[in-house]
Parts: C-alpha cells; sequence; structure tokens
C-alpha cells in the first residue's frame, strides 16, 4: 500500500541519548515535513524539505536535525534528547506546495524522553 | 503572530447536525484544509477551500469567508465513526500550514 511508514510507533528514551525517527514514502512527493503533536496544540512544524537534498527550519526546530538524501527518506535525529521532547512525532509529504496540495501523514511515532 | 482559533471539544447526537467553526489571523492565505484525526491515528485530509462558499462532499461540507477570516465544518447526519478530533489549518504566504489545536467532536447515540 503506497504511503508514507514511520519507525518505531512509540519509543522510550532515557534523556541524554540520541535517537533517529524513521519516515520513509512512496509516492515520489517533493515536499516533506516533521510536525510534533502535543496535547492542546496545533501540529507544530519542526522540520521541512521542499525537495531532495533542501531542508528548513520550521516553528521548534530546536534539537533536532534532518536530512533529505533521496526523495523518499527524511529522518529526524535528536542529537541528546530531554523530557520536553515527550510527544507524538508525524511525519508528512506533499506533492509541492502549492495552494491546494494536501498533506499525507504516517501513522505517528510516540516518543517517551524519560 | 499567527493565530488559528476552533473549540476544544463539541458534543453531538447520532444523526443530528454539527457545525465546527474556525476563525483564523495569518500573513497572507493560500487555501483552508479540514482533516479528521481518530484518536491514535494519523490526520486525514477531508477539504479544502481557497475561495468564498461553501464546498459539499458527500455527509461533509466546508464553508469559508476570506473577508471574515472564518470557516466552519458542517457534518450532516452524524454516525459513531464521526467521533474523532477535526483539524483546521490555514497555508499562509510562504505554503506553510499553520494549524489549530484541533476540536474533539463527541457522539451520542
Amino acid at each position: 500500500t503506497a504511503g508514507i511508514t514511520q519507525a518505531p510507533t512509540s519509543q522510550i528514551l532515557a534523556a541524554g541519548r540520541s535517537m533517529t525517527l524513521r519516515c520513509t514514502q512512496d509516492m515520489r512527493h517533493n515536499a516533506m515535513y516533521w510536525y510534533r503533536q502535543d496535547l492542546g496544540l496545533g501540529l507544530r512544524l519542526i522540520h521541512y524539505s521542499n525537495t531532495a537534498g533542501t531542508t528548513g527550519k520550521g516553528e521548534v526546530p530546536d534539537g533536532y536535525s534532518v536530512s533529505r538524501a533521496n526523495t523518499d527518506d527524511f529522518p529526524l535525529t535528536l542529537a541528546s534528547s530531554v523530557p520536553s521532547q515527550t510527544s507524538v512525532y508525524f511525519c508528512a509529504s506533499s506533492d509541492g506546495r502549492g495552494g491546494n496540495t494536501e498533506a499525507f501523514f504516517g501513522q505517528g511515532t510516540r516518543l517517551t524522553v524519560v | 503572530g499567527q493565530n488559528i482559533d476552533q473549540p476544544t471539544e463539541m458534543t453531538a447526537t447520532e444523526g443530528a447536525i454539527v457545525q465546527i467553526n474556525c476563525t483564523y489571523q495569518t500573513s497572507g492565505f493560500n487555501g483552508l484544509f479540514w482533516y479528521q484525526q481518530h484518536a491514535g491515528e494519523a490526520p486525514t485530509f477531508l477539504s479544502y477551500n481557497v475561495l468564498d462558499g461553501l464546498e459539499e462532499k458527500g455527509r461533509f461540507s466546508s464553508f469559508l469567508s476570506r473577508s471574515k477570516g472564518y470557516s466552519y465544518l458542517l457534518l450532516k447526519e452524524l454516525q459513531m465513526k464521526d467521533s474523532a478530533s477535526y483539524l483546521c489549518a490555514v497555508k499562509d504566504s510562504n505554503y506553510q500550514l499553520i494549524w489549530g489545536a484541533g476540536t474533539k467532536l463527541i457522539i451520542k447515540p
């Protein structure tokens, strides 16, 4: 089934440890995004990539890094995790960034930093 | 700053109609989206409005007034499976999606 796959589904991480959240899409979409979703807040953009080889910072980029070596993969890395990074992380993609292009979401990664 | 406002929670009865409102203040406007998100799942696309007026898709309709910075999602003939959160999002002048916190809709039999 075509779509976006995230791994892992959930993870408990000790504070200070690093972790990479994986995201792969098979729709050949140019644009990809990482969001975090916290209770009572809207989805907040962490980083984005408009096309392979380019990345940009979103609303809440601190403590996170991304890379976009190819069209399909867009991993998110937490270099030294902190409890405030406990959240549900969603990867999304869209066919360009034009007005009516909808975003497709992965199933999410629930991360708990203790 | 940019802001999207929608009610936190609404309750409705199976078979009835419910209207979920969304007001926005953004730097620029390139369309408004509604997404549905069931608990523990990913958001899924429902509708897109860029011009004023009503867009109808089966039991769901979405309305936009750009001059008022206002949209609503209308759900008719409510079913138990419509229990979910409904997210309003606006694309700003940079084509970046700005998201509301979502409205949790509870359907009672």
